[in-house]
């Protein structure tokens, strides 16, 4: 069975550009997560899907981060424009329901200059 | 709405000696608990899960946990660590089916094993 897919695993920006992180689900998991893991921290949830739908979004900056989940399957972050404080990993994590665990990506390392 | 504390940041201990991680959770409903391990430069992996039944849980590399609901805690121990048992750990809790199914996770706790 294959994993959660992210792309890209690497990304170096300027401040104030933009930039999109995709994920790929595990098939059939109906539950979508993104979370940012900043250095030394733990993952804090940013938004969660149920197969199209928005869950929790309480913690996304919705005046620059946007995501979107078409069709209950892939998934796309963006941020535009991006800060410095931006620079984390941000990782993808899918799950059957909302209640089981959570399967992770390997995330993508963004670096903000 | 649920939260976890992670009450050490980093654990350094010998090779072969005992450890525990310590985790504890607030939450207004029942909980689902989980442990999860992180490699360098590598994603979340599931350690060991209480979703029900017994509230000793192990996994196949040697970890247990233990959910006391009356301490709110959710503890890691290994009765002999590995060099490769090196990572940081993350403790996690959902609410329980029907009441929510945010996966909040703590801040961590490096564990950082010397021969």
């Amino acid at each position: 069975e294959a994993g959660v897919a992210q792309s890209p695993r690497y990304k170096i920006i300027e401040k104030r550009q933009s930039v999109a992180f995709w994920c790929n689900p595990i098939s059939g998991h109906a539950t979508l997560y993104w979370y940012q893991q900043i250095l030394g921290q733990g993952p804090k949830l940013l938004i969660q899907f149920q197969n199209n739908g928005v869950v929790d979004d309480s913690q996304l900056p919705k005046d620059r981060f946007s995501a979107e989940r078409l069709k209950g399957v892939d998934s796309t972050l963006k941020i535009q424009p991006a800060k410095l404080e931006d620079s984390a990993v941000y990782l993808c994590a899918s799950s059957p329901t909302q209640w089981s665990e959570a399967f992770f990506g390997q995330g993508t390392r963004l670096t903000v200059v | 709405a649920q939260s976890v504390t992670q009450l050490d940041s980093q654990v350094p201990v010998f090779e072969e000696a005992p450890v525990e991680l310590r985790c504890n959770y607030s939450s207004s409903v029942s909980v689902y608990l989980f442990w999860y391990v992180q490699y360098p430069n590598q994603g979340l992996q599931l350690l060991l899960k209480y979703l029900s039944g017994s509230t000793l849980v192990k996994s196949i590399n040697g970890f247990e946990a233990e959910f006391n609901k009356s301490q709110t805690s959710f503890h890691l121990r290994k009765p002999s660590v590995h060099i490769s048992d090196t990572a940081e750990y993350f403790c996690a809790v959902s609410a329980r089916y029907n009441q929510g199914g945010k996966l909040i996770f703590g801040q961590g706790t490096e564990l950082s094993v010397k021969p």
